[in-house]
């Protein structure tokens, strides 16, 4: 059963930008989706986007268009979510999940369509 | 894109049943039979629950039901037990962006 591992936890000042990793062990990587979500102290689940590694292809939620940016290595089955111009509000525990349904770039869904595995969580805190 | 609208809150005592609902634009919940749930318990990451309106990945209690009538989407839980007080969120596919929506989440406790 596949494992996902995430960096760890990130300190970082307005302005600036994070990076977070997430390393599959033990399965498949390239063939589903991975998704960014995250959530703020308090507050829901939030997706923020995710990365088809087979193909290459990322789909940005629109709130975070710009700022964003998802990416994935298949040699080292790790994907990565880089969130720009830091502001406070971005502080939240940033999840990656495995997310079933998804492997054409057109993003068309396949049923079953679910987030099954989930990384343990990085903490992001943007402060000055 | 709105979330999704779930309660709040519910609370059960031990042995009984509950249900949350999750509603929202019936172009979303309804259109495609792609709605899961998610259970988080504090300080840890959700575990899905539900796929596809109804179905429960290997390894979930089959005390977990979850069932769609046009733009609601509802999750059952059956004979309460300690352990199942969580937050609660359903999630949908949606044909615009973004791809996928939560509900704002459901604290279920177990009085």
């Amino acid at each position: 059963q596949v494992q996902l591992v995430q960096s760890g936890p990130e300190v970082k000042k307005p302005g600036s930008s994070v990076k977070v990793s997430c390393k599959a062990f033990g399965g498949s990587f390239s063939n589903n989706a991975i998704s960014w979500v995250r959530q703020a102290p308090g507050q829901g689940l939030e997706w923020m986007g995710g990365i088809i590694p087979s193909v290459d292809t990322p789909n940005y939620a629109q709130k975070f268009q710009g700022r964003v940016t998802i990416t994935a290595d298949e040699f080292t089955s790790t994907a990565y979510m880089e969130l720009s111009s830091l502001r406070s509000e971005d502080t939240a525990v940033y999840y990656c999940a495995r997310l079933n349904g998804y492997s054409s770039s057109w993003w068309i869904p396949t049923p079953p369509i679910g987030m099954d595995v989930w990384g343990q969580g990085t903490t992001v805190t943007v402060s000055s | 894109q709105s979330a999704l609208t779930q309660p709040a809150s519910v609370s059960g005592s031990p042995g009984q049943s509950i249900t949350i609902s999750c509603t929202g634009p019936s172009s979303d919940i309804g259109g495609y039979n792609f709605v899961s749930w998610y259970q988080q318990h504090p300080g840890n990451a959700p575990k899905l629950l539900i796929y596809d309106v109804g179905h429960r990945p290997s390894g979930v209690s089959n005390r977990f039901s979850a069932s769609e009538a046009g733009n609601t989407a509802s999750l059952t839980i059956s004979g309460l037990q300690a352990e199942d007080e969580a937050d609660y969120y359903c999630s949908s596919y949606t044909s615009s962006n973004p791809l996928l929506i939560f509900g704002g989440g459901t604290k279920l406790t177990v009085l």
